[in-house]
């Protein structure tokens, strides 16, 4: 049975550092890893999208990579401001049609 | 832009209570989806739905039930509410499978006393 699990489930560092998030899973059968956000008390954002053939997907700031045979995703964030806090979650989607299996999410406050 | 809205933010019920969480979207997806987040746990589905008056079960259907008569409505039911469904509870949608990327409402917190 798949599992995701997320190290450290929670993460405090200075405005301007450079930072990684990690997101582990036990089966190397995936179909794709996503990496979301979630501000207190709202709903998840999608940030990015890595398909089970890349190795890496960036959105401005955000660099995720994938490393399927050691299980593993990271999540780079550059520069890190104030206004990254949030809880970042990553999600594996499996070879069923539909259902993605959830880590627990590292909160991360960024200090000014 | 995706738009998922969900009924309430923040619901107080009674044990016993008939409870409905109603979620709506404007894009015609396909796939609509509820889930419940607890702290330490991650999201974990309770149900998912396909197409309209199709529904399968998540990991945690027991005590819950859902109903969609259109295309655009998914609405999540517990039909006795108990204090261990206290929780908050995110409706998602997508317009294929785990290959696209689901789209959040913004949850409903229920507190059940």
């Amino acid at each position: 049975k798949q599992e995701v699990t997320q190290i450290p489930a929670a993460l405090s560092v200075p405005e301007g550092e450079n930072l990684v998030l990690n997101c582990s899973f036990t089966d190397s059968a995936i179909y794709n890893l996503q990496w979301f956000r979630q501000d207190p008390g709202k709903g998840l954002t999608s940030l990015l999208l890595i398909q089970s053939s890349q190795r890496e997907q960036t959105s401005g700031r955000l660099n995720a990579s994938l490393d399927k045979s050691s299980g593993r995703s990271t999540l780079y964030i550059a520069a890190s401001q104030p206004g990254d806090s949030a809880t970042y979650l990553c999600a594996v989607g499996t070879d069923s049609n539909y259902q993605l299996i959830w880590g627990a999410g590292t909160k991360l406050i960024i200090k000014p | 832009d995706v738009k998922v809205t969900q009924s309430s933010r923040y619901l107080v019920k009674r044990t016993g209570e008939k409870v409905f969480l109603e979620c709506v979207q404007d894009m015609d997806h396909e796939n609509m989806f509820w889930y419940r987040q607890d702290p330490g746990l991650g999201l974990r589905l309770i149900y998912f739905s396909y197409d309209v008056k199709m529904k399968e079960k998540g990991d945690i259907p027991e005590g819950y039930s859902v109903s969609r008569e259109k295309k655009e409505r998914f609405s999540l039911i517990l039909e006795s509410a108990s204090t261990n469904q206290t929780s908050m509870y995110l409706c998602a949608t997508t317009s294929g499978g785990v290959e696209e990327t689901q789209y959040f409402g913004p949850g409903t917190r229920l507190l059940v006393l």
